[in-house]
């Protein structure tokens, strides 16, 4: 199975802040990564998919980068919205495995 | 507008099967792949597998000799049932459409990627006597 290595596992960050979540592969995945946001109790929603293509109505304020191994999820400006868990998922290879999470929260 | 959701009985005996439906809404079920993916409680995310246009399928290697997941085209719906469950099946069960994006690079390479765009709302399934 391809590993998936969220970092940092915890962020404590500011309205206004940029931010930037990094994601790791265990082998090479090309552009298949996919990011997530998840507030408590609900679903997970795509934010990012192929790296760096973001998801019809996700604010501009996030953006993707990276391909093969190492992967970021940047969000510009935090909004009081944003603060909530962040997983990347590959989608190269079944299967499609989950990173641990990132949870922002309000410092 | 595309939506899922989640039904099945919240809570199953340890050694008993699981299964749950997810009913699809706006979008037919026989255009797109569709997904099941848990969460145990306070954790992450856990793949568990798809069924494809084809109704071929997929499976993670950690549950797939107890997991089958299926389709019903007349219902719109489709499936997962696990057997044998444990506590540690124990989770909020997701289903969602896979969907793809054709890619075509300077190398001339093409394929697809894939990512899950439309989730259900979840649905809490504890394993126990």
């Amino acid at each position: 199975d391809i590993q998936m290595t969220q970092s940092p596992s915890s962020l404590s960050a500011s309205v206004g802040d940029r931010v930037t979540v990094t994601c790791r592969a265990s082998q090479s995945i090309s552009s298949s990564l996919n990011w997530y946001q998840q507030k408590p109790g609900k679903a997970p929603d795509l934010l990012i998919y192929a790296a760096s293509s973001l998801q019809s109505g996700v604010p501009s304020r996030f953006s993707g980068s990276g391909s093969g191994t190492d992967f970021t999820l940047t969000i510009s400006s935090l909004q009081p919205e944003d603060f909530a868990t962040y997983y990347c998922q590959q989608s190269h290879t079944t299967p499609y495995t989950f990173g641990r999470g990132t949870k922002l929260e309000i410092k | 507008q595309v939506q899922l959701q989640e039904s099945g009985p919240g809570l199953v005996k340890p050694s008993e099967t699981l299964s749950l439906t997810c009913t699809v809404s706006g979008d037919s079920i026989s255009r797109d792949s569709w997904s099941w993916i848990r969460q145990p409680p306070g954790k992450g995310l856990e793949w568990i597998g798809y069924i494809s246009i084809s109704g071929s399928t997929d499976y993670s290697p950690s549950l797939r000799s107890r997991v089958t997941i299926s389709v019903d085209t007349s219902e719109n719906q489709f499936s997962l049932k696990v057997t044998s469950v444990t506590a540690a099946d124990t989770a909020v069960y997701y289903c969602a459409r896979q969907s793809r994006s054709f890619y075509y690079d300077t190398s001339g390479y093409s394929g697809y990627f894939y990512y899950m765009d439309v989730w259900g709302k979840g649905t809490t399934v504890l394993v126990s006597s």
